[in-house]
């Protein structure tokens, strides 16, 4: 059963700690995107990419916050350096554009759960 | 611009009632997907359904139905004579062709069905 895979689960960390958070996509899929999802502002995009190019990452804090995806298996999203506002669950998805009319569905990683103390 | 509006924050029913989640959604767009996702208390989302800018027919799986109406902007979703597990929080999503297939979600809406 295909799966996006989310590591670490959950991690806490002190304020001005470097946080990476990884993500494996599903084998075949062209995009990836990553949420942040906190009570006050629900699921935020703050990047996506498609076949491992960024396409828009306006949603992401520049002066801290970046993702990258060095080859097809993997997405990270790092944070350098962490402050307590950025405690929230962060997901990872994936999913398969077939072109421009044909939009699969999104599949979500379990999330990664971080708290900055 | 697109959005896509859940105004019912969280809604209570009585096991076996049904109930409607409501999705308002906005873009100029002509081709695009609607879908709807549940995210149980476990936090992960699951997909349930899909559905693009030219199917406006209505769809049922099980106690699931959606409702896709064009005219009113609108991707109902209600769950006949709901149950327990149906505890989640739900959210609607827009993704727009011409916006690069980004992901648009509502803000959710929290069903609690009570025994």
């Amino acid at each position: 059963d295909a799966r996006v895979t989310q590591t670490p689960r959950h991690k806490v960390t002190e304020m001005g700690q470097e946080v990476t958070m990884r993500c494996q996509p599903i084998l075949g899929h062209n995009t990836v995107f990553w949420y942040r999802q906190t009570m006050m502002q629900g699921l935020e995009l703050l990047a996506y990419f498609r076949n491992r190019a960024p396409l828009d990452d306006s949603g992401m804090p520049k002066d801290r916050f970046s993702a990258e995806m060095p080859d097809a298996t993997l997405a990270t999203l790092k944070i350098q350096p962490s402050e307590p506002r950025d405690s929230a669950v962060y997901f990872c998805a994936s999913g398969l554009v077939l072109g421009p009319a044909n939009t699969g569905e999104l599949f979500f990683g379990e999330g990664s759960r971080l708290t900055v103390l | 611009a697109q959005k896509v509006t859940q105004a019912q924050t969280e809604i209570s029913v009585v096991e076996k009632e049904d109930v409607t989640l409501d999705c308002v959604y906005e873009t100029r767009d002509t081709t695009y997907y609607l879908f709807w996702y549940k995210q149980p208390p476990s936090g992960e989302l699951v997909f349930l359904i899909r559905r693009n800018s030219f199917d406006e027919q209505n769809e049922i799986s099980g106690r699931y139905s959606w409702n896709f109406q064009k005219s009113t902007s609108s991707f109902n979703f209600t769950i006949t004579a709901s149950q327990v597990v149906d505890s989640a929080v739900y959210f609607c999503a827009l993704s727009v062709v011409n916006n690069f297939n980004k992901f648009y979600f509502g803000s959710g809406t929290k069903l609690n069905v009570k025994p």
